[in-house]
């Protein structure tokens, strides 16, 4: 398995503009995770899927974020509009069943927003 | 929600001393415990786990121990070695309920000098 992918691998854009990560799950695993990551803050949950369907999305910062799982084999977090404050490394991780499972993570997105 | 701390932030060892990381956790609920290792500038990687039904457990130089009445786990690294050196994660959670956030401590940076 190629295990979890996500791209991009980094993105650089201007503040104001439109910005979509992808990840693509371990095949099999039903839970998906959305992570930010910086030095202040750590790892922070964004939100989770289970079977495709939204759990958690407590951790959202603001209404700028959005994310969506249209199957089990794709997801999607946008942040739209995008400020400088979101620069950080986004990771996306899946398992299989919620809790108690390892959690396989993805590469990250570093993303930069000038 | 569960709250996690972790101690200390940053760690310098020789190579070939032992360290220990320690993490508390607030929800007395959290019955499953994992352990990251994140090197520089890659993914966060389960390194070794435990559950509240066992007090240690160990996996050739690691090693995690555990406490429930005192709400603390700790890992435990011996014999030291360069590529030892990294960001270390604590997290926990209560894998029965219907909560399924793994809550991740700050992290400490082992340096581990040659």
């Amino acid at each position: 398995d190629a295990g979890v992918i996500q791209s991009p691998r980094h993105e650089v854009t201007e503040m104001g503009q439109e910005v979509t990560l992808r990840c693509k799950p371990i095949s099999g695993h039903n839970s998906l995770f959305w992570y930010r990551q910086t030095m202040m803050r750590g790892l922070e949950l964004l939100i989770y899927f289970n079977n495709n369907v939204p759990i958690d999305d407590s951790g959202m910062p603001e209404d700028r974020f959005s994310a969506k799982m249209p199957n089990a084999s794709f997801s999607t977090l946008k942040i739209q509009p995008s400020e400088p404050r979101d620069s950080a490394v986004y990771f996306c991780a899946s398992t299989l069943g919620l809790a108690g499972y390892e959690q396989y993570f993805g590469p990250g997105t570093r993303l930069t927003v000038t | 929600g569960e709250n996690v701390e972790q101690h200390p932030s940053t760690l310098s060892v020789q190579e070939g001393d032992s360290a220990v990381i320690k993490c508390t956790y607030s929800d007395s609920a959290s019955n499953y415990f994992p352990w990251y290792k994140q090197e520089l500038g890659k993914r966060p990687q389960l390194i070794i786990d435990i559950r509240s039904n066992v007090g240690e457990k160990k996996d050739q130089r690691i090693a995690v121990t555990l406490n429930k009445t005192a709400k603390h786990f700790s890992l435990h690294i011996t014999e030291t070695q360069p590529e030892d050196s990294a960001v270390y994660f604590c997290a926990a959670i209560n894998s029965g309920g219907s909560n399924y956030k793994l809550t991740f401590g700050k992290g400490t940076l082992l340096t581990v000098n040659p």
